[in-house]
């Protein structure tokens, strides 16, 4: 079955415009989670979405929305955008509710780079 | 605070060797499960292993084996007979609170033909 695809995969930017990325599960999943990866502070925890509600949020300035459509797919925002906003966003899908029990794997996609110039 | 630290940040191995990445992880929930993934250069996250605390037993996977030990919060990560192709970014990720991974800086595994 598909994988979890993110789009686009490469984008630029410039300072203080607005940018929305795109998430589509695989399949069945319900689960969505986004990561922003850079050099500095590694992967970071942005949010994650359970059947159109968020449920979980890092510590992320407001600059950093997301949302979920009724299909699972997600997509996640970020506005007046600076220049430590390039970074490598992924988005990460699971099977089950995230529960401290449960084992479910987050499933990763192949990211979206942007750059902020 | 839940926090997961990989002190090696690049090993270098000639194809064949083994190699071992540690992780150290810190938590205060009883019940919580430790990851292991995989990030090629293309970018995504691919997962290896997962292991919950309540299990201490270490596995073999193929060539990938991994050493859990609660006492020390230590999950370690071995492949055997490295190949180039393992060459990649490794994370060491700790999930707690539903779907939410605290991840390790990563250990780059760069294996010379």
């Amino acid at each position: 079955k598909a994988g979890v695809t993110q789009t686009p995969r490469y984008l630029i930017k410039t300072r203080g415009q607005q940018v929305t990325l795109s998430c589509s599960p695989i399949s069945g999943h319900r689960s969505v989670s986004w990561y922003q990866q850079t050099p500095g502070q590694g992967l970071q925890f942005l949010f994650e979405y359970f059947s159109e509600t968020q449920r979980n949020k890092g510590n992320f300035p407001g600059r950093f929305s997301g949302r979920q459509f009724s299909n699972s797919r997600s997509e996640m925002n970020v506005s007046t955008l600076e220049l430590g906003d390039s970074a490598l966003y992924l988005c990460a899908s699971s099977s089950e509710p995230g529960q401290v029990t449960g084992a479910n794997v987050l499933t990763f996609g192949a990211g979206s780079r942007l750059t902020v110039l | 605070a839940q926090k997961v630290t990989q002190a090696q940040t690049e090993i270098s191995v000639v194809e064949k060797e083994d190699v071992t990445l540690d992780c150290v992880y810190e938590t205060r929930d009883t019940t919580y499960y430790l990851f292991w993934y995989k990030q090629p250069p293309s970018g995504e996250l691919v997962f290896l292993i997962r292991r919950n605390s309540f299990d201490e037993q270490n596995e073999i996977s193929g060539r990938y084996s991994w050493n859990f030990q609660k006492s020390t919060s230590s999950f370690n990560f071995t492949i055997t007979a490295s190949q180039v192709v393992d060459s990649a970014v490794y994370f060491c990720a700790l999930k707690w609170g539903n779907n939410r991974l605290a991840f390790g800086k990563g250990n780059q595994v760069v294996v010379i033909p």
